[in-house]
């Protein structure tokens, strides 16, 4: 069974930082791209970032570029989200998603919720 | 980056009844379309992709149609357990922009 985990959320004040991971098991994590896709409370959904399959390549957001880092560990069977510099309006739920070419998204961790806030 | 616009943002529709959302891209983007379903508190769930494609165990009442920039998602006879909010996302380039989403209730 595909399950993907996501863990790190939590409260920080603004201008702090967060480490997002995403435990991935049920398939051969190295073989699939990864996203990251975010929905702010009450929003809709953000595309966020996204990593190839051996970490070389990596895909941002053009308003998170920067400040957000996407990373893989296949040895591990993880992905990450490192996220600096946060903001009140980077408060959301933050999903992992795996992604099958020529198909998309088609498994998503439960999310983890970030909040920014003083 | 490639705007998609979704219509309409919500609608109320009874047990039975056939729906249709609107997506609409700022460019060409093929087929690389998929719609997700999202249910309160939950991950999305894909059920259709490559514009016209129903995922594995999706019911055959969900369908999706349409290329370059105008898709069209159909659920022809809507249940239950369907209301919920529907997304549009494109594959054609990073990002990859969702639409602002469709909620479907009673």
């Amino acid at each position: 069974e595909v399950l993907l985990l996501e863990s790190g959320g939590g409260l920080v004040k603004p201008g702090g930082s967060l480490r997002l991971s995403c435990a991935a098991s049920g398939f051969i994590f190295s073989d699939y791209n990864m996203h990251w896709v975010r929905q702010s409370p009450g929003k809709g959904l953000e595309w966020v970032s996204a990593v190839n399959r051996d970490g070389s390549s990596t895909y941002y957001t053009d308003s998170l570029k920067g400040r957000f880092t996407v990373s893989r560990d296949n040895s591990k069977n993880a992905l990450y989200l490192q996220m600096n510099s946060l903001r009140v309006d980077d408060t959301a739920v933050y999903f992992c998603a795996r992604r099958v070419p020529t198909v998309g998204l088609d498994f998503w961790g439960q999310g983890t919720m970030v909040t920014v806030s003083s | 980056d490639i705007q998609m616009t979704q219509s309409p943002s919500s609608l109320s529709a009874s047990v039975g009844d056939r729906v249709t959302i609107t997506c609409r891209a700022s460019q060409d983007i093929g087929n690389y379309l998929n719609w997700y379903q999202q249910k309160q508190g939950k991950a999305p769930k894909l059920l259709i992709y490559g514009a016209s494609n129903l995922n594995s165990g999706v019911p055959s009442r969900f369908s999706g149609s349409g290329s370059g920039p105008h898709f069209t998602f159909t659920i022809s006879s809507l249940q239950p357990e369907d209301f919920a909010t529907y997304y549009c996302q494109q594959f054609y380039i990073v990002p990859n922009t969702f639409g602002g989403g469709t909620k479907v209730d009673i």
